[in-house]
């Protein structure tokens, strides 16, 4: 989606952290998500974050909100090779709640 | 078994064929959501619904319409399907509170001839 974006691919080493950023444009954004879509799958849902938190910490993930930059990350520790994904960056307004506005996803590859 | 089911997994049609996908879901959720997915454009939302009397256009409705038959089945149908229209299909569900987290179905991959 336009107003949300994301670099296209990242390659990483197994065992090495991965870092997939996301930008968006809306500030009145309340949620911001990531899921995860594996080959031949639906879109799961991986964590979230309220907008007036700056991280959240998740087993494995982390994920870092600035909102003055509107910029999102998520950090995955010790990447394995069922990590290999496309993972997409949303965001859900304030004004229209129903509404999520998603990238365009990172696709995550995890060479030995 | 899967919470939100879509029905077929894949279909290949020809351009001008009626064709409906649907989406059944078993956890109790009011809202549900049909979504397409275009390789390098993320998931761009076609309908959705807040329950079985309420139906709105998304961004890209034009060329699809929509029937909430029950609380859990929202069905997705082109009328007269065009090659432009290939793609993957994705239904949505969530609860009836404000920004709660959206479930997907494993997705119906369709491609038009």
């Amino acid at each position: 989606g336009e107003d949300v974006e994301q670099s296209l691919f990242l390659s990483v080493r197994e065992g090495d952290s991965s870092v997939i950023n996301c930008t968006y444009t809306d500030s009145s954004s309340t949620y911001l998500y990531w899921y995860k879509q594996e080959p031949g799958a639906g879109l799961q849902l991986l964590t979230y974050i309220f907008s007036n938190m700056d991280m959240k910490q998740d087993q494995r993930l982390t994920v870092l909100l600035n909102k003055k930059d509107k910029h999102l990350s998520l950090r995955i520790a010790d990447t394995q090779t069922g990590d290999s994904a496309i993972y997409f960056c949303a965001e859900s307004p304030g004004s229209n709640d129903y509404k999520l506005s998603f990238g365009a996803g990172t696709t995550v590859t995890v060479r030995a | 078994d899967a919470d939100v089911t879509q029905t077929p997994r894949n279909r290949i049609t020809k351009t001008g064929k009626r064709i409906m996908l649907e989406c059944s879901q078993t956890k109790g959720h009011d809202r549900m959501y049909w979504y397409r997915q275009d390789p390098g454009l993320g998931l761009r939302l076609i309908y959705y619904s807040f329950d079985v009397k309420d139906i709105n256009k998304g961004e890209i409705s034009d060329g699809y319409s929509v029937s909430r038959q029950a609380q859990a089945k929202f069905s997705l149908s082109l009328e007269s399907a065009i090659p432009n229209q290939t793609a993957l299909y994705f239904c949505a569900t969530s609860a009836q509170y404000s920004n709660q987290p959206q479930h997907f179905g494993d997705g119906t991959r369709l491609s038009i001839l």
